[in-house]
């Protein structure tokens, strides 16, 4: 089975400074995707960034970037030039090749101070 | 807005019940998946349908259950409310089976049982 986990519970980061948010996994699979979703307040799921195992060349979507290590099944976000509204809940989430369900970890809360 | 709707936002009955939860994907999609968000258990995947078929299943309880109707959009049937059974229900859906098609979510239906 496969398990997600993000072992800090809360971060915190002041506007404009860069925080990065950890991730490990444990799987026995080869093929398998990593995720990381936003949760604002409103409660909506929204997918940030993802990664393929596959792919050695760490993903980036605009001020969002991960640091894959996949020897050491490590998965972290780093958030730059952080804003007011990245101020939410982030989960990590893992999918194998084989099947698509998303198994997630406990998720991070992140404050951003003015 | 991510082009999936589920109704109703917010349920609110008793123990012992019995609920149903709609979702209607994005046009075109034709995966269909149920999470379970609670306190307890935080983020799970309950079941997966492709084009009206199960495809896979998590942890779902005897008393739910789920189907995939013809014109694509899904339910979620939830029996013999018990007071753990209060979380927020998010449906995903994808455009085909493949783990890199992204799923998008629903904004969730939040059900409370008193």
């Amino acid at each position: 089975a496969q398990t997600v986990t993000q072992s800090q519970p809360e971060m915190s980061v002041q506007e404009a400074e860069t925080v990065t948010l950890s991730c490990t996994y444990d799987t026995s699979e080869s093929d398998y995707y990593l995720f990381w979703y936003k949760q604002p307040p409103s409660r909506q799921m929204i997918l940030v960034i993802r990664q393929e195992a596959y792919k050695q060349q760490n993903a980036t979507e605009n001020r969002f970037s991960v640091n894959f290590q996949k020897a050491a099944k490590s998965f972290s976000l780093k958030i730059s030039d952080s804003q007011l509204g990245d101020a939410a809940m982030y989960f990590c989430a893992f999918a194998t090749g084989a099947n698509s369900k998303l198994t997630f970890g406990k998720g991070i809360t992140l404050s951003v101070r003015p | 807005d991510s082009g999936v709707t589920q109704t109703p936002k917010h349920l609110i009955t008793a123990t012992g019940q019995r609920v149903t939860l709609r979702c209607s994907p994005r046009s075109g999609d034709l995966s269909v998946y149920w999470y379970q968000q609670s306190l307890d258990q935080g983020l799970q995947f309950l079941i997966q349908y492709y084009n009206g078929e199960e495809r896979a299943k998590g942890n779902i309880l005897e008393r739910f259950s789920a189907q995939q109707f013809p014109d694509l959009h899904s339910e979620l049937n939830l029996s013999s409310l018990e007071l753990g059974d209060s979380a927020l229900y998010f449906c995903a859906s994808s455009t085909g089976l493949a783990t890199y098609n992204e799923q998008f979510f629903g904004p969730g239906t939040r059900l409370t049982v008193l």
